[in-house]
């Protein structure tokens, strides 16, 4: 079965860092693409960036281009997001989530991460 | 990178059909098939229903289907049942590894 657990959210200042962490089991994380996609409280998705199964393409959302950083361990089956200048409008669940094989789309989904950026 | 364009709401009878739209453009939805669509029960993670514009992954229902014209996909749900209300989003590849998208349409089954 697949699992996708987030971790490393909280609270974090304006203008401070935070990172959060994705622990993927259930299939084989090095031949796959991960997906952050985030949600404001009450709004609705937002795909935040996107990284291959050998970290050779990287995509970035306009909104955290050149502030958010997303890299993989493929030896410890994780997915990370450095997340740094953080804004109030970063506020969001943040999701993790595994691209399907051989086509696009988001087939599997972590329950999320609540990151709160506040002063 | 601008959302996509998805109506704020629809709403259909049980065992009625519906048809949620979604326009984007030459850059996204009319320059790839790559349209998915996710279901999202409240206080839940999305749900994978369909990929590269019409494919269901298993276990999602063929009640549920998936199309594109040019730069307007539609995801149309048939014999609606009660679950199946929920908030739908579609999303597109937009090229250089980016995805994009849509706002979200709230479906109520009345």
């Amino acid at each position: 079965e697949v699992q996708l657990v987030e971790s490393g959210g909280g609270l974090g200042q304006p203008g401070r860092s935070l990172r959060l962490s994705c622990a993927a089991s259930g299939f084989n994380f090095d031949e796959y693409g991960m997906h952050w996609v985030r949600q404001a409280p009450g709004k609705g998705l937002e795909w935040v960036s996107g990284i291959t199964w050998n970290s050779g393409s990287i995509g970035y959302a306009d909104s955290v281009k050149g502030r958010f950083t997303i890299s993989r361990d493929n030896g410890k089956d994780s997915l990370y997001l450095q997340m740094n200048s953080l804004k109030s409008e970063d506020t969001a669940l943040y999701y993790c989530a595994k691209r399907v094989a051989n086509g696009w789309g988001l087939d599997h989904w972590g329950q999320g991460i609540l990151v709160t950026v506040s002063s | 990178q601008s959302a996509l364009t998805q109506p704020r709401s629809v709403s259909g009878s049980p065992g009625q059909s519906v048809t949620i739209s979604c326009t984007g453009t030459s850059s996204d939805v009319g320059g790839y098939n790559s349209v998915s669509w996710y279901q999202q029960h409240p206080g839940k993670a999305p749900k994978f229903m369909i990929y590269d514009v019409n494919k269901r992954p298993s276990g999602v229902p063929d009640r549920f289907s998936g199309s594109k014209s040019g730069n307007a996909a539609s995801l149309t749900i048939s014999g609606l049942q009660a679950e199946d209300e929920a908030v739908y989003y579609c999303c597109s590849f937009a090229g250089s590894y980016t995805l994009i998208f849509g706002g979200g349409t709230k479906l109520t089954v009345l």
